[in-house]
């Protein structure tokens, strides 16, 4: 399996700063042929699923305010929450989809200080 | 637009057997070509994937679940479904249904969510 780590497990960041996260796979999700990454990033707000914010680790999902970036490859990557607002409060998780069995990290939870 | 809804019982005995249905509306199961997913949340911790089916009823199990698992598909009632056997008290969890975003492939992220149904196991 594909182990999926992310840090920090939490942290809080004031109203307009930036928030970072770091999400390491145990083995490169980075699909040569392509040169695509198999990696996605997640917000989940309390009693919510999942919604997804980025994917192929750096594009977007629609509507996805451009606050939120996702960079990185092979096995190194972070998301970026530029300017943090309120109501990006939440957990975030990244997951690999680059072999089965998908394997999501652990969460990072960032809160507003 | 398309929408998943988990149901099933909220409380399953522990040895006993896990049952979960995903009803899909706003599409149909069998005219589109995604493997469609269970996940899996324990209160307070991280997301496990379960597994994926197939229109044609082609799965992908988690080997951490594998021995206990069976997804199902039923397109005559546009559904999927999960069953778990042999439950314990660490399948106490918020049970997702999900489609993947990109048709045809199974190695992929997943856009829509169900809700998720709370199964908890406990006598």
């Amino acid at each position: 399996d594909i182990v999926m780590t992310q840090s920090p497990d939490s942290l809080a960041v004031s109203l307009g700063e930036r928030a970072t996260i770091n999400c390491k796979s145990s083995q490169s999700v980075l699909h040569r042929p392509s040169n695509m990454n198999h990696l996605a990033w997640y917000q989940q707000k309390p009693r919510q699923p999942p919604k997804v914010l980025i994917y192929w680790a750096s594009t977007r999902d629609s509507g996805v305010p451009d606050r939120f970036s996702g960079s990185g490859s092979g096995t190194d990557f972070t998301l970026t929450i530029s300017n943090l607002q309120a109501e990006d409060a939440a957990v975030y998780y990244c997951q690999q989809y680059y072999k089965t069995p998908l394997t999501f990290g652990g969460g990072t939870k960032v809160e507003i200080k | 637009q398309l929408q998943l809804q988990e149901s099933g019982p909220g409380l399953v005995k522990p040895s006993e057997t896990l049952s979960l249905t995903c009803t899909v509306s706003g599409g149909s199961i069998s005219s589109t070509f995604y493997y469609w997913g269970w996940i899996r949340q324990p209160p307070g911790k991280g997301l496990e994937w379960i597994g994926s089916i197939y229109y044609s009823g082609i799965t992908y199990y988690n080997p951490s679940l594998e021995s206990r698992v069976t997804i199902s598909v039923d397109t005559s009632k546009n559904q999927f479904s999960l069953k778990l056997t042999s439950v314990t008290a660490a399948d106490t969890a918020v049970y997702y249904c999900a489609r993947p975003a990109v048709t045809g492939f199974p190695y992929n992220w997943f856009d829509p969510w169900g809700q998720g149904t709370l199964v908890t196991v406990s006598s």
